[in-house]
């Protein structure tokens, strides 16, 4: 079946401008995250979703960083007033459930934000 | 807080030889799941293989296996007869049963792989 998918692929965007960025996950998957990969920090968390319960929002870096789900599926990260140490690739992954076993992560391909 | 290490920022290796990725982290926890990601140049994530800490046995896939040490809170790749769409970068990961589920990465290492 289709894997998760994020769009755009590749956004540029001016300093101080709001973005928003989507995944759409596999189908049938309650649990959602995001995480943001940059070259000095590497790999980090940022949010996730699972079913209809309050997001854990522990790893978002600054309250510029947003993100919703709606009907449980697809869900949009909105960074406001963009700086330029947002610039960094955006992974979205989704699981099954994360309380079932191993729980394996699905990524998408993530989107490359750079803001001038 | 767990951490994950990745000690090879990049490695190397001929064609259809093997190599070995070096992963460590550090837990107080007795139960959680171990995992190694191959990022191709595309960005996707891919599983490579993965590892109940519960379990003695070293789990394998093809050519792809692990050593699982948990006394020494290692965790290592070996990939056998490798191929030139080896080449990537591989990522350790780690993730807590009683957490939300997200996983805590290593940052990465970097496989070359010389036809």
């Amino acid at each position: 079946g289709a894997g998760v998918s994020q769009s755009p692929s590749n956004k540029v965007t001016e300093k101080g401008k709001d973005v928003e960025l989507r995944c759409d996950p596999i189908s049938g998957h309650t649990a959602l995250y995001w995480y943001r990969q940059s070259l000095g920090q590497g790999l980090e968390f940022l949010i996730y979703f699972q079913g209809n319960s309050a997001p854990d929002k522990s790893g978002l870096p600054s309250d510029r960083f947003s993100a919703e789900r709606t009907g449980g599926s697809v869900s949009t990260l909105t960074i406001q007033r963009t700086q330029q140490e947002d610039s960094a690739v955006y992974l979205c992954a989704s699981s099954l459930a994360y309380r079932v076993g191993p729980d394996t992560q699905y990524f998408g391909p993530g989107t490359r934000l750079t803001v001038l | 807080a767990q951490t994950v290490t990745q000690s090879q920022p990049e490695m190397s290796v001929q064609e259809a030889e093997t190599v070995t990725l070096s992963c460590t982290y550090d837990t107080s926890e007795s139960d959680y799941y171990l995992f190694w990601y191959k990022q191709p140049p595309s960005r996707q994530m891919i599983l490579v293989i993965r590892q109940e800490a519960y379990k003695q046995q070293n789990a394998t896939e093809n050519r792809f296996s692990v050593n699982f040490q948990k006394a020494a809170k290692s965790f290592s790749l070996k990939i056998s007869d490798s191929q030139l769409g080896d080449a990537a970068m591989y990522f350790c990961a780690y993730r807590s049963l009683g957490s939300q589920g997200n996983l805590i990465f290593g940052k990465g290492t970097k496989l070359s792989v010389k036809p």
